[in-house]
């Protein structure tokens, strides 16, 4: 099935650096989404963008509605030993009314400490 | 607790076996989502229900998947004849009808066919 270009695959970080990760499609979205999945649970939402060009902040966290409509950026900054995880872009398309998801890949984070 | 809750947490089936995935959604909540999560991928989108009505399913894989909400609360999942291919987590996830994009996802069954 279709899923979104998430990069990087992974990310080895030392605590207190700063992430960036990006999220790309050939189709254009509505709505953008990152979630954060812990092992052995579900995807939680981070944060949810609905405007082109939308910034969008919670604490260290921030993301991108791109321009285009076909991307999406989300930056960690001062990382910290519970940020590891796996983080998901998804994105809702136009056309639909109940929140059909397509994700990302997901980037795979570790952070040392 | 006042979460997505799913049942059972694994399921081990052996090739040509029937299982049923059981989703308990947030009490209230209209809309509900199953989606599979093969290992190493993000979740895909397998079927959609506001109330006991099935509005999409067009991610259902196959004729073996069958899903269902009779009563528009409590969701079951069942796969039919089941193939090694059909080894990943089915995660559920329940919204209000018009909060869509804030879906809660509840912990996910992992289904491991031999």
């Amino acid at each position: 099935g279709q899923q979104l270009n998430q990069s990087p695959q992974s990310m080895f970080i030392q605590e207190g650096e700063d992430v960036s990760m990006n999220c790309t499609s050939s189709s254009i979205f509505n709505t953008w989404l990152w979630y954060k999945q812990e092992p052995g649970e579900g995807p939680v939402l981070l944060i949810a963008l609905y405007k082109a060009g939308e910034l969008t902040s919670n604490g260290r966290l921030t993301a991108q509605f791109g321009i285009t409509r076909k991307d999406s950026f989300l930056n960690i900054s001062a990382s910290i030993p519970s940020d590891v995880g796996i983080y998901f872009c998804a994105g809702i398309a136009g056309g639909t009314s109940y929140g059909k998801l397509t994700f990302g890949q997901g980037t795979i984070l570790t952070v040392h400490p | 607790g006042a979460g997505v809750s799913q049942s059972p947490r694994y399921k081990v089936a052996k090739r040509g076996q029937d299982v049923a995935l059981r989703c308990d959604p947030i009490s209230g909540h209209v809309s509900l989502f199953w989606y599979q999560q093969a290992l190493g991928q993000g979740p895909e989108f397998l079927t959609y229900f506001q109330n006991e009505a099935q509005l999409d399913k067009s991610g259902l894989p196959s004729d073996r998947f069958f899903a269902e909400r009779p009563e528009g609360s409590v969701s079951t999942l069942k796969i039919q004849r089941t193939q090694q291919e059909d080894s990943a987590v089915y995660l559920c996830a329940s919204s209000l009808v018009n909060r869509y994009n804030e879906q809660f996802f509840g912990p996910g069954t992992r289904l491991t066919v031999l």
